[in-house]
């Protein structure tokens, strides 16, 4: 089956860090381009950053860049998204998704909730 | 970048048709091939439902349709089923390497 499991959200306060897990299973994940979106509570989904199969190239939107890190490792078939400087607005139910020659999203995670206060 | 543009709600009756619009810019829909529509319940991740414009990945029911003129995007979805009852969001490539989506649909069956 596959799959897209994320893990590490959790309670943070402001200026603290995090790192989210995504762990892929039944898919060679090296071949796609996987990504990160956002869904702040009540709201709508919001893309936030993007890695390429091989790690070479990575974008990020403006509201996260230069706090959050993307990176994969795949020969454990994980993404990750380490969060630093976090502030309230940050606070989501986080997906990592995958993109496949559809050019849209197509699988995607269950989700994991980071809350930022204090 | 801002968000898409979709009405926050829509609804209609079992077995109606409802069309859902997502409007953005030339920058966006108007200038790639690449909108895709997705279908999320209460609590549950986002589904893909609608992809390149007008394609059904394989299990979606033929009740989904897409269509783009210029810069607006829409979801049909035909013969209204109550399990059609959720949120539905529009995602268009935007170009150097960013991804937009809509601010999403409530659609209510009525």
């Amino acid at each position: 089956e596959v799959q897209l499991v994320e893990s590490g959200g959790g309670l943070v306060q402001p200026g603290g860090s995090l790192r989210l897990s995504c762990a892929a299973s039944g898919f060679t994940f090296s071949n796609y381009w996987m990504h990160w979106v956002r869904q702040a509570p009540g709201k709508g989904l919001v893309w936030v950053s993007r890695i390429k199969p091989d790690g070479s190239s990575i974008t990020y939107a403006d509201s996260v860049k230069g706090r959050f890190t993307i990176s994969r490792d795949n020969a454990k078939n994980t993404l990750s998204l380490l969060m630093n400087s976090l502030r309230a607005e940050d606070t989501a139910v986080y997906y990592c998704a995958r993109v496949s020659g559809l050019w849209a999203f197509d699988i995607w995670g269950q989700g994991t909730t980071v809350t930022v206060s204090s | 970048q801002s968000a898409l543009t979709q009405p926050p709600s829509a609804s209609g009756s079992p077995g109606q048709s409802v069309t859902i619009s997502c409007t953005g810019t030339s920058s966006d829909i108007g200038g790639y091939n690449y909108v895709s529509w997705y279908q999320q319940h209460p609590g549950k991740a986002p589904k893909l439902m609608i992809y390149e414009i007008i394609k059904r990945p394989s299990g979606v029911p033929d009740r989904f349709s897409g269509s783009k003129s210029g810069n607006t995007a829409s979801l049909t979805v035909s013969g209204l089923q109550a399990e059609d009852e959720a949120d539905y969001y529009c995602c268009s490539y935007a170009g150097t390497n960013n991804w937009l989506f809509g601010g999403g649909t409530k659609l209510t069956v009525l």
